[in-house]
């Protein structure tokens, strides 16, 4: 299976609380997992990614938690801001060539309320 | 640094009609993709490049056509224009030693 699946499709959270986007996949050959984030009239830009062989990945007050054997992934926001309102996209890259192709999931807009 | 860069921004086009969305990058990349947002879908890949002279078939490449025949320009061309080809479409370009794709700001692309 080629899918990734995103949820929560949309997420409020108050300021200085704590969003969390969760991503489930099937196939056991992919290896890389980056999140994007999307503001409106913009591509999708990397927020952060990680590889199978760590549990957790933080950059400042956004953590990925990898569950390899549940196979599934989730973006933290602590601390959310009103500026961190986007669209997260999570993605998984299949690990049998290098051409890079990411398989997205379906977005999660966030709204932080001030 | 210019970056990825899409034209036309918006277009509107008559079913039937052809048209193609130009995609140029200025990091010297060799991988060049071409995505197509549409609302609660995510990103879908049309195409693909891993060079000049090479392209291959994404997801959902039906509807469309690609050409590489430099490093830095990877053309999408549309033809016979369809209502389910109403979307927005990203280009997006990858050095070889990472993961990170860069992404242009979009081509918004309806259908009429």
């Amino acid at each position: 299976q080629q899918q990734v699946k995103q949820s929560p499709q949309s997420l409020i959270v108050q300021k200085g609380g704590i969003s969390i986007i969760n991503c489930a996949y099937e196939n056991t050959a992919f290896d890389y997992f980056p999140w994007y984030q999307q503001f409106p009239g913009k591509g999708p830009a990397l927020l952060i990614a990680i590889r199978p062989d760590v549990s957790e990945k933080k950059e400042g007050r956004f953590t990925i938690s990898f569950n390899k054997s549940a196979k599934q992934f989730s973006l933290h926001i602590m601390d959310s801001q009103p500026g961190d309102s986007a669209t997260y996209f999570c993605a998984a890259s299949p690990g049998s060539s290098n051409t890079g192709k990411l398989i997205f999931g379906q977005g999660t807009t966030l709204q932080v309320k001030p | 640094n210019a970056g990825v860069t899409q034209t036309p921004k918006f277009r509107i086009l008559k079913i039937g009609q052809s048209m193609t969305l130009q995609c140029t990058q200025d990091m010297n990349h060799n991988y060049m993709y071409w995505y197509r947002q549409d609302p609660g879908m995510g990103l879908k890949l049309i195409y693909y490049s891993v060079g000049a002279g090479i392209t291959d078939k994404g997801e959902v490449p039906n509807g469309y056509n690609v050409s590489r025949s430099t490093t830095e320009d990877f053309p999408l061309r549309l033809e016979l224009a369809a209502p389910s080809q109403t979307s927005v479409y990203f280009c997006a370009s990858r050095g070889s030693n990472t993961g990170e794709l860069f992404f242009g700001e979009g081509s918004r692309l309806t259908v009429l």
